[in-house]
This record gives structure tokens, C-alpha cells and sequence, in this order.
């Protein structure tokens, strides 16, 4: 199985900080990953696919980049909204693993 | 509209059985795979396994596999994840999501079901 870290676990920041991710996979997964944000009591949403595609209707300040073993997501200017935890989840090979997820805190 | 609507919360012992339900409407139901989630209490999400409602081909996590099934009922629009013997450990919030055609992630979700099982 691909196995998924991110980096860091936990993040403080605050509004208008410029705040990135990093999602890593055990092998190659070329450009075969996806990102979501998840708030409490609710399922997870899709923010980007395929490494860097923005997915219709999330903000442009969310964007992914990367390919291989090493991706990153960035959030240009944090808003108060963006607050959550956000999970890499690859879609190279079964079974389709998710990272452990950062959850993107109040400084 | 794209919906996903699971079944209701669930409240069993170790050892019963249960099937829980993510009824689809709103799409072609056979041309989009259906994949279920796990979320312990507190933890991060894992994946179950996946469905192509189309001829009800299968694939579990290694780790779960066995242990649950995965079923569709295409006169009706709906999947469904099943256990015949529960565990404790199955406690959770189970999330059902349709993939985008012929792609590995997945851009609608259900709403969860809270599956909590006594020992």
C-alpha cells in the first residue's frame, strides 16, 4: 500500500497569512492526488484534484502543486472560513489512502 | 442537484449485523463509482472501498476486506455498506461520496452515518 504523511499535524496562523501543506507518498503516484478540507460535523469537501486542478467553485486562493512523491497545498491569503483540517488523499493504486491530515488552527 | 442521503444513526452491540444506506439522486446512478469513508471519533478519514454501480465490481481496503460489503441496488439508486458481525472497533462516522466520471476522487458527499457499537 502507498502510504500518506502531511506536514506539519497542526498549524496556528492567522488571517491574510500565506499558509502551505505538504502531503508526501511513500512511492510515485505521479499526479494522482487529491485535497480536501473537512470542518467539524461536516463531510469532507474537495478542493483540488489531480495535484493542481482547482475544483469548480472553491476560491483561486486555494492552490496545489507537486508531482512524484512531494505536493504541497497553499492558501494565498487565510481567511476566517479556512479554518479546518485538511486531508491529502492519493488515487494512483487500491487502496486509495488518505494523509493524516493538518488541521489549520487560530494564532 | 447531486444528493447523497445515508440512513440514520445506528446504535448496535458487538456481534449484530447491520446495513446502512446512501440513497443517490440527481445523476446517471450507474455511470459514477460510489466509495464509502471511515472516520473514527476524533481521527482522520479512511478509506473503506469503492462500487461501480454499473456491474457492482468491488475493491475493499486490504484491512477492511471481509469484514464489510459493499452493495449497490440500482432499481432503487442506492449503495450500501454491511456488516455481519460488529466489532466495537466499527464505531465511527461512515461517509458515502461519488466520484467524479471515471476519476479516483470524489466531489459529492453524503451527509454521514454514526455507527456506535457496545461491547
Amino acid at each position: 500500500d502507498i502510504q500518506m504523511t502531511q506536514s506539519p499535524s497542526t498549524l496556528s496562523a492567522s488571517v491574510g497569512d500565506r499558509v502551505t501543506i505538504t502531503c508526501r507518498a511513500s512511492q510515485s503516484i505521479n499526479s494522482w492526488l487529491a485535497w480536501y478540507q473537512q470542518k467539524p460535523g461536516e463531510p469532507p469537501k474537495v478542493l483540488i484534484h489531480t495535484a493542481s486542478e482547482l475544483e469548480s467553485g472553491v476560491p483561486s486562493r486555494f492552490s496545489g502543486s507537486g508531482s512524484a512523491t512531494e505536493f504541497t497545498l497553499t492558501i494565498s491569503s487565510l481567511q476566517p472560513d479556512d479554518f479546518a483540517t485538511y486531508y491529502c488523499q492519493h488515487y494512483h493504486s487500491y487502496p486509495y489512502t488518505f494523509g493524516p491530515g493538518t488541521k489549520v488552527d487560530i494564532k | 442537484e447531486v444528493r447523497l442521503v445515508q440512513s440514520g444513526a445506528e446504535v448496535k452491540k458487538a456481534g449484530e449485523s447491520l446495513t446502512i444506506s446512501c440513497q443517490a439522486s440527481g445523476y446517471s446512478f450507474t455511470s459514477y463509482w460510489i466509495t464509502w469513508v471511515r472516520q473514527m471519533p476524533g481521527k482522520g478519514l479512511e478509506w473503506v472501498g469503492r462500487i461501480d454501480p454499473s456491474d457492482s465490481y468491488t475493491v475493499y481496503s486490504p484491512s477492511l476486506q471481509g469484514h464489510v460489503t459493499i452493495s449497490v441496488d440500482r432499481s432503487i439508486t442506492t449503495a450500501y455498506l454491511q456488516w455481519s458481525s460488529l466489532k466495537a472497533s466499527d464505531s465511527a462516522m461512515y461517509y458515502c461520496a461519488r466520484h467524479e466520471f471515471g476519476t479516483g476522487w470524489a466531489n459529492y458527499w453524503g451527509q454521514g452515518t454514526l455507527v456506535t457499537v457496545s461491547s
